[in-house]
C-alpha cells in the first residue's frame, strides 16, 4: 500500500519557468516531510524539508508547501534551471519517528 | 567525510546464487537504512537499524532477504537465493537521529539473470 504518492511520473518545464511537483500522503501520523533529488547513477540527496507545524518552508529557489487538511505537499522551483533536471522524491516520517516512506518519484526535465 | 560507501557498485549474478551487498555509513550516524528502487514502487524501505539493532524489517520482501549490522561502521544485505525479480538498485542510507535527513550511498545495481 503506497502511503506516499507522486502521481506525475514526469514533468517538463521551460528554463526560467516554475516547476511544481506534487505529493500526496494518506497517513495522518506523518508529521515531517522531506524532498530528495536524484541524478542518474547517484544516490538521492536531501533538498528541503517541512514540519507539520508549518505550511511553508523556503530555501533559495526551492519552496515546499504543506496542506495538512488535504494531506498534500508540493515543491516549487523558481526559476527552473537545466541543472534541476533530476528525479524528485518526497518522503514522510511518522510522528513516532519510526516509519519512513518515500514516493515513487517525479522525473523533472528543464528544457533550455 | 567520504559519505556513505556501498560495494559493489554493480553486481551481475545468476538465479539461485547468493548476493551480498555492503554498506559503510557515515561515522557518527546512528541510523542505517536499506532501500530498493524500482519503477513501480519507487524507493522502498527494506529495513532500518538504530544503534546497530534492527528496528523494522517489515519491508523485507521474503525470507530470502536478510540484513545485519555487526558494528556501527558496517552493514550487509544478503539475498539467498537470488531471483530475477530481485533485480533493482539497492541503496544504503544513514542519518543522525531518525528524523534527520538521510545521506544515501551511490547504490548497487543488481542484475539477476
Amino acid at each position: 500500500d503506497q502511503q506516499v504518492k507522486q502521481n506525475s511520473p514526469s514533468l517538463s518545464v521551460q528554463e526560467g519557468r516554475i516547476s511544481i511537483l506534487n505529493c500526496d500522503y494518506t497517513n495522518s501520523m506523518f508529521d515531517y516531510f522531506l524532498w530528495y533529488k536524484k541524478y542518474p547513477a547517484e544516490g538521492p540527496t536531501f533538498l528541503i524539508s517541512i514540519s507539520s507545524i508549518k505550511d511553508k518552508n523556503e530555501d533559495g529557489r526551492f519552496t515546499v508547501f504543506l496542506n495538512k487538511s488535504a494531506k498534500h505537499l508540493s515543491l516549487h522551483i523558481v526559476p527552473s534551471q537545466p541543472g534541476d533536471s533530476a528525479v524528485y522524491f518526497c518522503a514522510a516520517v511518522s510522528n513516532t519517528g519510526n516509519q519512513f516512506y518515500f514516493g515513487t518519484g517525479t522525473s523533472l526535465t528543464v528544457i533550455p | 567525510d567520504a559519505g556513505v560507501i556501498q560495494s559493489p557498485r554493480h553486481e551481475v549474478t545468476e538465479m539461485g546464487q547468493e548476493v551480498t551487498l555492503r554498506c559503510k555509513p557515515i561515522s557518527g550516524h546512528d541510523y542505517l537504512f536499506w532501500y530498493r528502487q524500482t519503477m513501480m514502487r519507487g524507493l522502498e524501505l527494506l529495513i532500518y537499524f538504530n544503534n546497530n539493532v534492527p528496528i523494522d524489517d517489515s519491508g523485507m520482501p521474503e525470507d530470502r532477504f536478510s540484513a545485519k549490522m555487526p558494528n556501527a561502521s558496517f552493514s550487509t544485505l544478503k539475498i539467498q537465493p537470488s531471483e530475477p525479480r530481485d533485480s533493482a538498485v539497492y541503496f544504503c542510507a544513514s542519518s543522525l537521529g531518525g528524523r534527520g535527513e538521510q545521506f544515501f550511498g551511490p547504490g548497487t545495481r543488481l542484475t539477476v539473470l
